[in-house]
């Protein structure tokens, strides 16, 4: 089973600077397979970015996704208010289906 | 609008049963993947089960296999996990989610249920 390892656990920044989270699988995959969620607490996740950089539908450019092979990053541009949440990335495995990181939070400093 | 909305969720005691539901509106329920996801309190996202567009294959995370059962009736564009031998560990929010899937193009979860709530104490 390959296994998602999200870091840092915890991004203390301020609206306006940039965000830059990681996500570390523990064997290659295919950039296909690589999505990153949004989750604002009492909310259900949202979409954010899927094949680790092409934007969901609606959702801001400040939001981008790169990597390749086990090493993916998402960048906020310019932290907005609304963007301080928890952030998961997401691996299609086959089996399991779905794996998923263990979640970033982004905390207002 | 494309939505899930989920229910059937409840406080039951260890050893029960739980049927939960998942309706869907805004699209055609009977051409996309559907999985559900859990997440217990303070913690992450786990997957539990997915079921086919067809109702064929079927697939469950170790942890509620044997236990659980997904199915799916598209002709009422409903979802249903089947919830047995409920254990503490098994308290969750539990989210409906459509898939999309594309060999070797991409894979993700673009709708999301607002979740329903399992509490499992004696």
């Amino acid at each position: 089973e390959i296994v998602l390892t999200q870091s840092p656990g915890t991004l203390s920044l301020s609206p306006g600077e940039r965000a830059t989270l990681s996500c570390r699988a523990s064997q290659s995959i295919s950039s296909s397979y690589l999505a990153w969620y949004q989750q604002k607490p009492g909310q259900a996740p949202r979409l954010l970015i899927y094949a680790a950089s092409s934007r969901a539908t609606g959702i801001p450019d400040r939001f981008s996704g790169s990597g390749s092979g086990a090493d993916f990053t998402l960048t906020i541009s310019r932290l907005e208010p609304e963007d301080f949440a928890v952030y998961y990335c997401q691996q299609y495995s086959g089996s399991p289906r779905w794996t998923f990181g263990q979640g970033t939070k982004v905390e207002i400093k | 609008q494309v939505q899930l909305v989920e229910s059937g969720g409840g406080l039951v005691k260890p050893g029960g049963s739980l049927r939960l539901s998942c309706a869907a509106s805004g699209f055609t329920f009977s051409d996309f993947y559907i999985s559900w996801i859990r997440q217990a309190p303070g913690k992450g996202l786990e997957w539990v089960s997915y079921i086919h567009y067809s109702g064929s294959p079927i697939y469950y995370a170790d942890s509620v296999k044997g236990r659980f059962t997904i199915s799916r009736d598209n002709a009422k564009n409903s979802l249903y996990l089947q919830m047995n031998s409920l254990r503490a560990e098994d308290t969750a929010v539990y989210y409906c989610v459509r898939e999309r899937a594309a060999a070797d193009r991409f894979y993700y979860m673009d709708v999301w249920g607002r979740g329903t709530t399992v509490t499992v104490s004696s």
